[in-house]
């Protein structure tokens, strides 16, 4: 199957400074990534999806400038949270879709933790 | 906002025992469920990809069911071993969507 490589898989930061997720694919294009979060007990919530060439789509409640998505290549997305505040600690995973019938693959999750 | 719950939310048993949770989803717009492991610090893994009505697939001790018209799916765990403790999770694709919706999850522990 294809493989997504996420990192860091975790990071800690101080309130205020940005941090950023990347995502490869390592075997395959993906020309367009999903980003989930994930709070405690709860289920992997879509953010965003990211489009190689093109502007992110956001879903909604989700702050643009916030969640700075960019997908420059066809291997790598990036999320960047910027000016992260202690409610932004979450669980962040990626995932590049479903093509028809076959399954979604994803990283590893990034645990971010705002101090 | 599309509904997929997972039940129960956790569940321990003893090493040998077999097991059972429940996915349940909207019954319309069916296109597609999936079934997730995921192992602590891992990638999710997927089981299955169920389609049809009726459809039953296996995977060595793990087995899952597809009911379309009622909005459910089990999966099935026969002798569970400790090594089947994982996180497991459902995600619906419905027709009008390129996104899965995912449960929350079932967390199982199995006990040697």
């Amino acid at each position: 199957g294809a493989v997504v490589s996420q990192h860091p898989s975790w990071v800690i930061c101080k309130s205020g400074t940005s941090v950023k997720i990347e995502c490869r694919s390592l075997d395959f294009q993906a020309t367009t990534m999903f980003w989930y979060r994930q709070f405690p007990k709860q289920s992997l919530m879509l953010m965003a999806t990211s489009n190689e060439g093109s502007k992110a789509t956001y879903e909604q409640g989700v702050e643009k400038d916030k969640f700075l998505i960019n997908h420059a290549s066809l291997t790598l997305s990036t999320l960047t949270v910027t000016s992260a505040h202690p409610e932004d600690s979450s669980f962040y995973i990626c995932s590049a879709p479903p093509r028809g019938l076959a399954e979604a693959f994803f990283g590893q999750g990034t645990r971010l933790t705002v101090v | 906002i599309l509904n997929v719950e997972q039940s129960p939310q956790s569940l321990h048993v003893q090493e040998g025992d077999s097991t059972n949770f429940t996915c349940s989803f909207p019954s319309s717009n069916f296109y597609a469920l999936h079934w997730y492991r995921w192992e602590t610090a891992k990638s999710p893994e997927a089981l299955f990809v169920m389609t049809l009505n009726g459809d039953e697939k296996k995977k060595g001790r793990i087995s899952a069911t597809l009911n379309t018209k009622e909005g459910y799916s089990y999966l099935y765990i026969k002798g569970s071993q400790p090594e089947d403790s994982a996180t497991y999770l459902c995600a619906f694709l419905s027709g009008s969507a390129r996104q899965l919706t995912f449960g929350s999850g079932t967390q199982l522990t199995v006990l040697p």
